[in-house]
């Protein structure tokens, strides 16, 4: 079995301020995911990327940007918090691209705060 | 637009069973997923389903009705432990999740 680390499980930041959350895997996967979860909302997807170095914008993508250097590790960064973005952020990987029925597995998530 | 509706809440009995409802409208359709969330946790793949009917996986079952837009996850014989947030998602025609809000499921002993 494997396991997805996000880190920080919580992190607080100031309105304006760059943030940046972390996200490890060791399944050997080649696709990762970041989503937000909203209270009362549906995952929005905001990045993923089906390889190292490859990077694909999802709907909620304006405000974040992201990085994949290596397979294992796929981090999002919070250009400029705001207090409405204040959510869960999960991320997720799995075995292959769009076009099958693969499983997603999930991170504990990092909640973020902004004050 | 597309979209994927469940119920806010659900509330059933300890050794009894729940039935937990997901209805969608999406551009195409490739299937189905159902996870279970926990407070605080990651959420975990429970159910894909892909052709019409009924797909019992023992404590879980999942029925998909496409003419209807329609399925439910069937929790049979509950125990306090299933108490947890029951999240739908439909995969569309460009194989894009949408994903529904999600069920919270309270068990009462």
């Amino acid at each position: 079995g494997g396991i997805i680390t996000q880190t920080p499980k919580f992190l607080i930041g100031q309105e304006g301020q760059k943030l940046t959350l972390k996200c490890q895997q060791n399944f050997n996967h080649d696709t990762m995911y970041w989503y937000r979860q909203d209270s009362g909302k549906g995952l929005r997807l905001i990045y993923y990327s089906i390889t190292e170095n490859d990077l694909q914008k999802g709907d909620l993508s304006e405000g974040y940007d992201a990085s994949r250097e290596k397979k294992s590790s796929f981090s999002l960064t919070v250009t400029s918090a705001q207090k409405n973005e204040m959510a869960v952020f999960l991320c997720a990987s799995s075995t292959s691209d769009w076009g099958s029925a693969e499983t997603l597995y999930f991170g504990s998530g990092t909640r973020l705060t902004v004050l | 637009g597309q979209g994927v509706e469940q119920p806010d809440n659900l509330m059933s009995v300890e050794g009894t069973f729940a039935r937990v409802n997901c209805t969608y409208s999406t551009s195409g359709f490739n299937g189905l997923s159902w996870y279970q969330q926990r407070e605080g946790h990651a959420p975990v793949f429970l159910s894909y389903v892909v052709l019409d009917g009924l797909k019992d996986s023992g404590h879980f079952s999942t029925f998909l009705s496409r003419s209807n837009g329609y399925s439910y996850l069937l929790l049979t014989e509950l125990q306090i432990k299933d108490s947890a947030s029951y999240l739908c998602a439909v995969r569309d025609s460009n194989y894009q999740l949408i994903w529904g809000s999600g069920t919270k499921l309270i068990i009462k002993p």
